[in-house]
């Protein structure tokens, strides 16, 4: 696709609920990252994948997150029993790897209420 | 200690004038330098990359990178209103094939003023 597409733009969900987000990177870039954004804070590094090798997993903030990447495309992050202050933008980053630029995507807006 | 850090501002600065973006990072290995721009309510976009000591100039901007004092700054010359936006600094601490993680600050908010 042109950008990096996230889903979906916003996700209100209840407290203990499971959520998932979908990101679509560039077409061939083989890096795509994960962070976190709450409000009038900065960027909080969640996880990153590159090509094959095993994902940097070291930013997610318990074992209720995960994230997988299907195909060396598409990723999905998981948040499971979500709580109050899961509520944040999730933004996925994605770059070709050999290049210096990783484009974002839009975000999606996560509120556990 | 953070890995990068920056003052929070607000900087606010007249239309016309230089802004100046300061950068701390703790890591001396770290490799490649990024400045992102963040308008209110959006996603961050890349303005400017540097990984050498010195200057790097694109247009109005400014990069400038001194790794003996692990400090990086955006220079924003003849500042326009549009400009207004939060500004992040990141780093890696690879370069080339692969980026790896990139340590983000928290921002500088700039406000540019008519």
């Amino acid at each position: 696709g042109a950008g990096v597409s996230q889903s979906p733009s916003n996700k209100v969900t209840e407290k203990g609920k499971d959520v998932e987000l979908r990101c679509d990177p560039i077409s061939g870039h083989t890096a795509l990252y994960w962070y976190r954004q709450s409000l009038g804070q900065g960027l909080e590094f969640l996880i990153y994948f590159q090509g094959n090798s095993a994902p940097d997993k070291s930013g997610l903030p318990s074992d209720r997150f995960s994230a997988e990447r299907t195909g060396g495309s598409v990723s999905t992050l998981t948040i499971q029993r979500t709580q109050q202050e899961d509520s944040a933008v999730y933004l996925c980053a994605s770059s070709w790897g050999r290049t210096t630029e990783a484009f974002f995507g839009q975000g999606t807006r996560l509120t556990v209420v | 200690q953070k890995e990068v850090e920056q003052n929070s501002g607000p900087l606010s600065v007249p239309e016309g004038a230089i802004a100046s973006l300061n950068c701390t990072y703790s890591d001396r290995g770290s490799q490649s330098f990024f400045w992102y721009r963040q308008y209110s309510g959006k996603s961050p976009e890349l303005i400017m990359f540097i990984y050498s000591n010195g200057d790097k100039e694109d247009g109005r901007f400014t990069a400038q990178l001194n790794k003996a004092s692990q400090y990086v700054s955006l220079l924003i010359r003849d500042s326009q209103p549009s400009d207004s936006a939060t500004y992040l600094c990141a780093v890696s601490k690879n370069r080339g094939s692969t980026l790896g993680r990139l340590y983000f600050g928290r921002g500088t908010q700039l406000t540019v003023w008519p």
